[in-house]
């Protein structure tokens, strides 16, 4: 199985509500990743997890909550999120130590806030 | 601060030649540089990772070559198809991260007409 899944693959949300995305891989990999991606950009690094600990925070806004429960799970909890925060969010893993291996990416959740 | 540059925001090829797609990097010394496509609403698929001992790098269709004298990538695809059609992105490890994530380039928007 070399599938990264997120869900859901589609999010309508209000500035006041609490979501969550989520991904899920069964790969083995030990590093995982969140990323957001704007209309004609490319995907831009927010969190790393290696072994379920976070090691990188790309200075992300708080109302941006990672949380990684198993080494096969990763979430992103929104919270008070702005419509400028409306992008497709990209969930990756990779053996840790990327770079030098190749990051297999999840289909990604497309997120609009109103 | 580290910069990856993908020149051409579109390329417009006919079916059956060569697409040759450009990534160059200034302040980096990258061991790794991969290439993923992208197709609209969907993540990156990786392609190839080529080290910077390696000078070329083929899969099926596809070659990439590495010069790290020129700090520049070039990614060929031969015989192209309408269905190569898709934005292809360069990638390299963030220096200096000690997890390893990568950033990516802008992408080029390869359409190969029939």
């Amino acid at each position: 199985d070399t599938e990264v899944t997120q869900t859901p693959k589609h999010l309508v949300m209000g500035m006041t509500n609490k979501k969550s995305l989520k991904c899920e891989q069964h790969m083995g990999h030990r590093a995982m990743y969140w990323y957001k991606q704007k209309a004609k950009k490319p995907p831009e690094l927010m969190f790393v997890y290696s072994y379920e600990k976070l090691s990188i925070n790309e200075s992300v806004p708080s109302r941006f909550s990672p949380e990684c429960p198993n080494s096969s799970l990763l979430n992103l909890h929104l919270h008070a999120l702005q419509p400028e925060d409306s992008a497709l969010y990209l969930c990756a893993s990779s053996q840790a130590g990327l770079g030098s291996t190749e990051a297999f990416f999840g289909q990604g959740t497309r997120l609009t806030v109103v | 601060s580290q910069k990856i540059e993908q020149n051409s925001e579109a390329l417009n090829i006919q079916e059956g030649k060569t697409a040759t797609l450009t990534c160059n990097y200034t302040n980096y010394s990258p061991a790794y540089l991969q290439w993923y496509r992208q197709d609209p609403g969907r993540g990156p698929v990786f392609l190839l990772l080529i080290r910077e001992n390696e000078k070329e790098k083929r899969k099926e269709r596809l070659k990439v070559t590495f010069d790290t004298t020129l700090k520049q990538s070039l990614f060929h695809i031969t015989a192209s198809q309408p269905a190569d059609s898709a934005t292809y992105l360069c990638a390299l490890e963030n220096y200096g991260g000690s997890q390893g994530n990568l950033i990516f380039g802008k992408g080029t928007k390869l359409s190969v007409k029939p």
